[in-house]
């Protein structure tokens, strides 16, 4: 158990829809990341948040927004979906932003959009 | 820029022989290295990591990987597979001067083990 949560587990909506993912970072960490894997693109990074800030984007599509909330969970919505909106998406944390490479994974929410 | 190249998508192997996942990299400043394991419905757990210092490093389970700077390379290594070991092995690289959001990951190798 690596102490990330993250809800649901799975989701199937259909296309032009919108959800929203759910993220809880382990205790003390900071830093909380979004990736997308799929079997075409791989792993996927993103976005990032630090305490409630964000820091840095990778690949992620306008459709797509993030938070943090004080509490330091996050939130990733995905709107006017797409077939190819499906995937694993998985969040991660760690105690800061730096570069350790440590990154603490949940264990994802699986989205099918029909 | 930096990338990673994992050679062979599906690696498998016999109960108790040689594991080895290939690893190469690209990376124009030096870079940090990782190896991450995922098991069926789990997210990525981290294997090993090389930072600076001592180019051979050690992980959980069993595993090790050595760090070659000539050969561009992060081979992981076990003596001796387990079934356990049956998951998806992820290399990834980030930069010394770098943040973790910029960890590029590999397109991974499948490992599956045979009794």
């Amino acid at each position: 158990d690596s102490g990330v949560t993250q809800t649901p587990k799975h989701l199937i909506t259909a296309t032009g829809q919108r959800v929203t993912l759910r993220c809880s970072p382990r205790s003390g960490d900071l830093s909380v990341y979004w990736y997308q894997q799929s079997l075409d693109q791989g792993l996927q990074f993103l976005i990032q948040y630090y305490n409630g800030e964000e820091r840095a984007k990778g690949n992620i599509l306008e459709r797509f927004s993030a938070q943090q909330f004080p509490d330091l969970h996050s939130e990733l919505n995905l709107s006017s979906l797409e077939l190819g909106d499906s995937a694993l998406y998985f969040c991660a944390s760690s105690v800061w932003g730096g570069n350790t490479g440590e990154l603490f994974f949940g264990e994802g929410s699986r989205l099918t959009v029909l | 820029a930096q990338s990673v190249t994992q050679l062979g998508s599906h690696v498998s192997v016999s109960e108790g022989a040689l594991v080895l996942l290939r690893c190469n990299y690209s990376s124009s400043v030096p870079p940090y290295l990782f190896w991450y394991v995922q098991y069926p419905n789990q997210g990525l757990q981290l294997l090993l990591k090389y930072t600076t210092g001592a180019t051979l490093v050690k992980g959980i389970n069993g595993f090790e990987a050595e760090f070659k700077k000539s050969e561009t390379s992060f081979h992981l290594t076990k003596p001796s597979a387990h079934m356990s070991d049956a998951a998806e092995y992820f290399c990834a690289v980030t930069s010394s001067g770098g943040s973790n959001y910029k960890l590029t990951f590999g397109k991974g190798t499948l490992l599956t083990v045979n009794p």
